[in-house]
């Protein structure tokens, strides 16, 4: 199986900086023939189910404000939240789905 | 609007059983794989298992292989877990959720509390 493991495990930021997770695959998650990464990013409140905020590694779903990023390809890859508000505060997941047992990351929490 | 409702969930003793049902509206539900993704208390999550549209194709964490069961029925747009000889590590809430393009969850339900304890 392919495991995910995200760095820091938590950060703190301060109001309007740049927050930066970190993903990394144990193997590649890039698929050859149509040259797209299987790589998806949550982001997960308290008392809340998850949220998807990125998707093939860099696509912004639909109602996702722009200060929300993703980059990187095959195994190495970044959530940026470019200027952190007090909604972002939350624990933010990155997942695979490139094998057919997909997994997550353990999770990054990002406090003000 | 995607609107997915999980039932089924509750206290069950160590080698129970229990069944899981997903209620889903709001969109065709044949046309896409759905899955069960759970989070114990206080940890991060786990996928457990995806079933593709027309339920010949199914996929399980390997914890759960043997155990749990996931099924579908596109005429009642419902999602189905069966988890026989529960362990106390099954304790958690059990989400359904519906996939895309192979694997990014895009709608997730509120969840089902699955507790396994004597």
């Amino acid at each position: 199986d392919i495991v995910m493991t995200q760095s820091p495990d938590s950060l703190a930021v301060s109001l309007g900086e740049r927050a930066t997770i970190n993903c990394k695959s144990s193997q590649s998650v890039l698929y050859d023939s149509n040259s797209k990464n299987y790589l998806a990013w949550y982001q997960q409140k308290p008392g809340q189910p998850p949220k998807l905020l990125i998707y093939w590694a860099s696509t912004r779903e639909s109602g996702v404000p722009d200060r929300f990023s993703g980059s990187g390809s095959g195994t190495d890859f970044t959530l940026t939240i470019s200027s952190l508000q007090t909604d972002d505060v939350a624990v933010y997941y990155c997942q695979e789905y490139y094998s057919t047992s997909w997994t997550f990351g353990q999770g990054t929490k990002v406090e003000i | 609007e995607v609107h997915l409702v999980e039932s089924g969930g509750g206290l069950v003793q160590p080698g129970g059983s229990l069944r899981l049902s997903c209620a889903a509206s709001g969109f065709t539900f044949s046309d896409y794989w759905m899955s069960w993704v759970r989070q114990a208390p206080g940890k991060g999550l786990e996928w457990v298992a995806n079933i593709f549209q027309g339920g010949s194709e199914k996929y399980y964490v390997d914890s759960v292989k043997g155990r749990f069961t996931i099924s579908r029925d596109n005429a009642k747009n419902s999602l189905y877990l069966q988890m026989n000889s529960l362990r106390a590590e099954d304790t958690a809430l059990y989400y359904c959720v519906r996939a895309l393009g192979g694997g990014y969850l895009d709608s997730w339900g509120q969840g089902t509390l699955v507790t396994v304890s004597s």
